[in-house]
């Protein structure tokens, strides 16, 4: 089955530093997902990712699908106490045959610390 | 405003006894879920629903039921066969199948 790992689990930056997440895929990626929640509520959506080399940008928040789209990475540029909380990434199920199916996985997440 | 909502954001639920999650949304969604997160983990789908009267079982159904007798609404019952319940659970909506899935705010439910 498909599988989605997430590095590092936890994470603690410096206020105004800089920090990446990972997620990596067991299979091919059709869609893949970046999430954020605070402890104790629902997720916020963040991005969508569909494309191989595809990146999209939300105020100081960068991701990015590899090529061979097994592989994204979430940037944060001059980290914020705004910033801290899970970072959830999700991705479109694929089933047996190969093919895209109707669920979305998701990893562990990532818990980022912004020390002021 | 459009969004969804879950009820009650906390809720206790005493041996033998069943309890219900409520999730409304107004996005007028197709596509309705059900996930819960355990501490460490990531969301683990237990039932969904792309379309009224619709259903199918997640990957941690057991337990559980649901009902998608309203386009707005798809309610989770936490039954007694549930054997650890305690968790927090999240409702999820998307446009249609396969689409970006929106989430509420949450329910934490505690068994006593």
């Amino acid at each position: 089955s498909q599988e989605l790992e997430q590095s590092p689990q936890s994470l603690i930056v410096q206020e105004g530093k800089n920090l990446t997440i990972n997620c990596t895929s067991s299979k091919t990626l059709y869609g893949l997902y970046w999430y954020k929640q605070k402890y104790g509520e629902g997720l916020i959506f963040l991005m969508m990712l569909q494309k191989g080399g595809e990146e999209k940008s939300h105020e100081k928040i960068t991701a990015k699908l590899d090529e061979k789209k097994q592989q994204s990475s979430l940037h944060i540029t001059a980290s914020q106490p705004s910033h801290a909380g899970i970072y959830l990434c999700g991705a479109d199920g694929v089933s047996q045959s190969g093919n895209r199916d109707d669920k979305i996985i998701f990893g562990k997440g990532t818990r980022l610390h912004i020390l002021p | 405003d459009g969004g969804i909502t879950q009820s009650p954001k906390y809720l206790f639920r005493k041996e033998g006894q069943n309890v219900t999650l409520s999730c409304e949304q107004n996005l007028n969604h197709d596509a309705m879920y059900w996930y819960r997160q355990d501490p460490g983990q990531g969301l683990r789908l237990i039932y969904y629903s792309q379309i009224v009267n619709d259903f199918q079982k997640g990957d941690i159904a057991e337990g559980y039921s649901v009902s998608r007798e309203k386009k707005e609404s798809f309610p989770l019952t936490v039954t007694s066969a549930q054997k650890n319940p305690t968790a927090f659970y999240l409702c999820a909506s998307a446009a249609r199948d396969k689409e970006t899935q929106y989430f509420g705010p949450g329910t934490r439910l505690l068994v006593l």
